[in-house]
C-alpha cells in the first residue's frame, strides 16, 4: 500500500538555525498537510496545501514557517530561525479527494538545542 | 473554534473486553476522524466519517451529528490494540484534535 514518507526521522538543530523537514506524499494525492505534536500534548494543525498554494493555516504557522512543493513529489516544511519551543514531532499527511481520509507519515522528531 | 473532548483520558482493560471511547465536539463539522497513535509516535487513520456508522474488522465507529458525538468501539480487545486513540474533527479551520485516549489492554 502506498505510504507517506518523511525524512529525516530525527533532526537535531541548534537554536537559530534553519531546518527543512521533507515529506513525500502519496503520488496521486492532491491535498497536503503539516501537523505538530509537542511532547505530551495533542496534535496541532499547522497548514494545508492544495493546487500549489496554502489553503488554510493555523495561528501557529507564522512568518517563521513556510511550505513548498518544489518538484511535484516532495512537500517541505521550512522553519527559518528555530526556537527551543519548536521542538516537537512534525507529521506530514496527504489525501486524494475531499471525501477520502488523510494518510499520515511516521513523523520527524525535531530537537532544538 | 471547535472544542474536542475525549473520554476517558486513560483506559486499562483486560484482553477480550469491549472497549468504548467517546468524542464530543462543539461546532458543526464536515467530517470526523479516528486515529491511532502507537508508542513510536506514528499515526494511522482508522476511520473518517460524516454520518452513521463504519466497521473495519473489530473496530466500529459511529457518529451522531445532531448530538455532536462520536464513539469508537473495539470488540474482543487484544494487547496489540494498546495505543493512543485520537478523535479529530474537520471544520472551517482545518483539523482540530482531541487530547487522545490512552488505551492499555492487559493479557
Amino acid at each position: 500500500e502506498p505510504e507517506v514518507t518523511q525524512t529525516p526521522s530525527h533532526q537535531v538543530t541548534q537554536m537559530g538555525q534553519e531546518v527543512i523537514l521533507r515529506c513525500v506524499p502519496i503520488s496521486n494525492h492532491l491535498y497536503f498537510y503539516w501537523y505538530r505534536q509537542i511532547l505530551g500534548q495533542k496534535v496541532e494543525f499547522l497548514v494545508s496545501f492544495y493546487n500549489n498554494e496554502i489553503s488554510e493555516k493555523s495561528e501557529i504557522f507564522d512568518d517563521q514557517f513556510s511550505v513548498e512543493r518544489p518538484d511535484g513529489s516532495n512537500f517541505t516544511l521550512k522553519i527559518r530561525s528555530t526556537k527551543l519551543e519548536d521542538s516537537a514531532m512534525y507529521f506530514c499527511a496527504s489525501r486524494g479527494q475531499s471525501n477520502q481520509p488523510q494518510h499520515f507519515g511516521d513523523g520527524t522528531r525535531l530537537s532544538i538545542l | 473554534k471547535n472544542e474536542v473532548e475525549q473520554s476517558p483520558q486513560n483506559l486499562t482493560a483486560q484482553e477480550g473486553e469491549f472497549i468504548t471511547i467517546n468524542c464530543s465536539y462543539s461546532v458543526g463539522i464536515s467530517a470526523l476522524h479516528w486515529l491511532q497513535q502507537h508508542p513510536g509516535g506514528g499515526i494511522v487513520s482508522l476511520f473518517m466519517l460524516s454520518s452513521g456508522k463504519k466497521k473495519h474488522g473489530r473496530l466500529i465507529a459511529t457518529i451522531n451529528i445532531q448530538e455532536k458525538h462520536s464513539s469508537l468501539h473495539i470488540t474482543a480487545s487484544h494487547p496489540r490494540d494498546s495505543a493512543v486513540y485520537i478523535c479529530a474533527v474537520r471544520g472551517a479551520d482545518g483539523l482540530t484534535f482531541g487530547k487522545g485516549t490512552h488505551l492499555i489492554i492487559q493479557p
